[in-house]
Parts: structure tokens; C-alpha cells; sequence
């Protein structure tokens, strides 16, 4: 059963508009929470992360924000561009899990010009 | 960079045969991950390493070994492998001081 479920498979956005794309999570020992942007025939690379502490966490056009009482967290992209069309893995990792992250599917962005 | 290198990239094989995959690290990480990536299931974590001669299983290890003989180099093996594991697989490490993984570029592997 996933821990970690990212609902959306695809999500298609002009240029210049905002992207919200959305994870959920079934595990309330899960404390940190990451995302990664994924181009084809690359490694993921690490994009923005968010502590349990904290419900908001901002990276220039990345916005994270965490709901903790719904389990769910979602990353905002302000304003999208074409180079942000990707694949987006949402993580979670918690103390129980150690140094272990879980993932989510992934949500293909698409930017359209 | 994270000084993270996967060898090979690319591998055709057929079902029954022995596979090691290579990741190979310059910056003396402590820990070290294979994970592989499936459409509809994300990455999924086969096997880690905490230290030299220290491993443990992910959530989908059945079939896979590992080894890690020096902090460089985190091996994973493939006894005999299956069509099944066709896939694409990621070598991650820890950042020194933070939660985040580091990804390696990835070896894609074929089993026909």
C-alpha cells in the first residue's frame, strides 16, 4: 500500500500561470518531506524540502506547504515556464523510517508556451 | 555534483543471467541507495548501505544483493535476472548534513 500518493499522473499548465501540484500521505510518523524534479534520462534532483515544524517553505518561484491535520502537501510553481515541464516525485521521511525516503509516482508537468 | 557515477547506463540482457550494477561516489558519503523507477510506481527503494559491510533491504529487495567493500563503491547484483526487472535504476547518497538524496544519472537495464 503507498505511503506516500500523488493522485494526479499529469498536469498540463500555460506559461506564466501557476502549477499546483499535490501529494498526500497515510503515515503521521512521516516528519519531512521533499520534492524532486526528474527530466527524461536524468537523475532526480532535489528541488525544495519542508520540515514537520513548519506548514510553508519558499524557494524563489517554489512555494511548499504542508497541512499536517489532512496529510497533504503541495508545491506551487509561480510563475510555470517551459523549462519547468518535468516529472515531479513528492518524498517522506521520518525518524522510524531512518535514512530512508519514500515516494510518491511522480506527476508529469506540462508547460505550454 | 555529487560525484555520483552508475555504470553501465545502458544494459540488454536475457532472463537467467547475472547483472551487477555500479555506483561509484567521490566525496565519502556514508550512505548509499539503489532505488528503481517504475511508470505508476515511482522510485522504490531495493537496498541501502550505512557504512563498509553495513546493507539492509528496502521495500522491494527480493532478487537483488548487494555489497559495499569500501565507501566508494555500492554494488547491486542480480542473481539471474528476470523480465521483471526491467527498469530503470537510480544510486543515490545522503547529503553530510541533510535529509536530501543525491541522485546518479541512472542505468537503464533491459531483461529479454
Amino acid at each position: 500500500d503507498q505511503q506516500v500518493k500523488q493522485n494526479s499522473p499529469s498536469l498540463s499548465v500555460q506559461e506564466g500561470r501557476i502549477s499546483i501540484l499535490n501529494c498526500d500521505y497515510t503515515n503521521s510518523m512521516f516528519d519531512y518531506f521533499l520534492w524532486y524534479k526528474k527530466y527524461p534520462a536524468e537523475g532526480p534532483t532535489f528541488l525544495i524540502s519542508i520540515s514537520s515544524i513548519k506548514d510553508k517553505n519558499e524557494d524563489g518561484r517554489f512555494t511548499v506547504f504542508l497541512n499536517k491535520s489532512a496529510k497533504h502537501l503541495s508545491l506551487h510553481i509561480v510563475p510555470s515556464q517551459p523549462g519547468d515541464s518535468a516529472v515531479y516525485f513528492c518524498a517522506a521521511s521520518g525518524k522510524v523510517y531512518g535514512n530512508k525516503l519514500v515516494f510518491g509516482a511522480g506527476t508529469i508537468l506540462r508547460v505550454k508556451s | 555534483d555529487a560525484g555520483i557515477t552508475q555504470s553501465p547506463r545502458h544494459k540488454v540482457t536475457e532472463t537467467g543471467t547475472p547483472v551487477t550494477l555500479r555506483c561509484h561516489q567521490t566525496e565519502n558519503h556514508r550512505y548509499m541507495y539503489w532505488y528503481r523507477q517504475d511508470p505508476g510506481h515511482g522510485l522504490r527503494l531495493i537496498h541501502y548501505s550505512y557504512g563498509v559491510k553495513d546493507t539492509d533491504k528496502g521495500e522491494v529487495s527480493d532478487g537483488y544483493s548487494v555489497s559495499r567493500s569500501k565507501t566508494e563503491d555500492f554494488l547491486l547484483t542480480l542473481e539471474s535476472a528476470t523480465s521483471s526487472q526491467t527498469s530503470v535504476y537510480f544510486c543515490a547518497i545522503r547529503g553530510f548534513d541533510t535529509g536530501e538524496l543525491f541522485f546518479g544519472e541512472g542505468s537503464r537495464l533491459t531483461v529479454l
